[in-house]
């Protein structure tokens, strides 16, 4: 049974360029949910995709937007990078409306120089 | 009154103790809450999650307690092995909200 997988696993990326992050949701799960996790810091919600809409999305400017397609894997896009959004990138999958358990991968790390 | 766990962001425990864990959490309509274990370069790793109907509910070496009164989730590893040492958080979820609010991480390291 495969769990979240995330693609790449580092990235550096230079101020005001942009990139894609990649995320496989857990075999049988519907829904990814992406979160930045700053250093030393606990997970905040970027937004989260059901059936290829965004469903509800955190205080996350617009530079940052993301997709789902119909094999419900997920990518999160990142314009106009800035220092600040050096983190560790998480995604989360879920199945359709029973979002009580949600599993993490392991997580993308950017650093923006 | 009842005492309140206080937040700690580190804990040191020696091997074969009993670890607790304290997290506050912010929204009295939170009605879901899991702690979550994350290791070096690792996502968080779910360890045992509570509905707000319950109080206490234990899995294995781990129990999670639950107090609405006063806002305060508390994980208690009982004989906390070398293995254990990571960091760990606390979540919350409110009704039809999609989303997951985690608390300030405490960092657990175990002594050999």
């Amino acid at each position: 049974d495969a769990g979240v997988t995330q693609s790449p696993t580092h990235l550096i990326k230079t101020r005001g360029q942009q990139v894609t992050l990649r995320c496989s949701p857990k075999s049988g799960h519907d829904t990814v949910s992406w979160y930045q996790q700053a250093l030393g810091q606990g997970p905040q919600f970027i937004f989260q995709y059901y059936e290829e809409e965004e469903r509800q999305r955190g205080n996350f400017p617009d530079r940052f937007s993301g997709h789902q397609f119909p094999n419900y894997s997920s990518e999160l896009n990142v314009n106009a990078l800035l220092l600040g959004d050096s983190a560790l990138y998480l995604c989360a999958s879920s199945l359709g409306l029973d979002l009580y358990e949600q599993y993490f991968g392991p997580g993308t790390r950017l650093t923006v120089t | 009154g009842e005492s309140v766990g206080l937040h700690l962001p580190t804990l040191s425990v020696q091997e074969g103790d009993n670890s607790i864990i304290n997290c506050a959490y912010s929204n009295s309509a939170s009605d879901y809450f899991i702690w979550y274990k994350q290791e070096s370069g690792k996502g968080p790793q779910f360890i045992i999650d509570i509905r707000s109907n319950m109080d206490k509910r234990q899995g294995q070496r781990v129990t999670v307690l639950l107090n609405k009164t006063v806002k305060h989730l508390s994980l208690q590893i009982a004989a906390t092995q070398p293995g254990d040492s990571a960091v760990y958080f606390c979540a919350e979820m409110a009704p039809n909200d999609y989303k997951l609010s985690f608390g300030a991480g405490t960092t657990v390291t175990v002594r050999a």
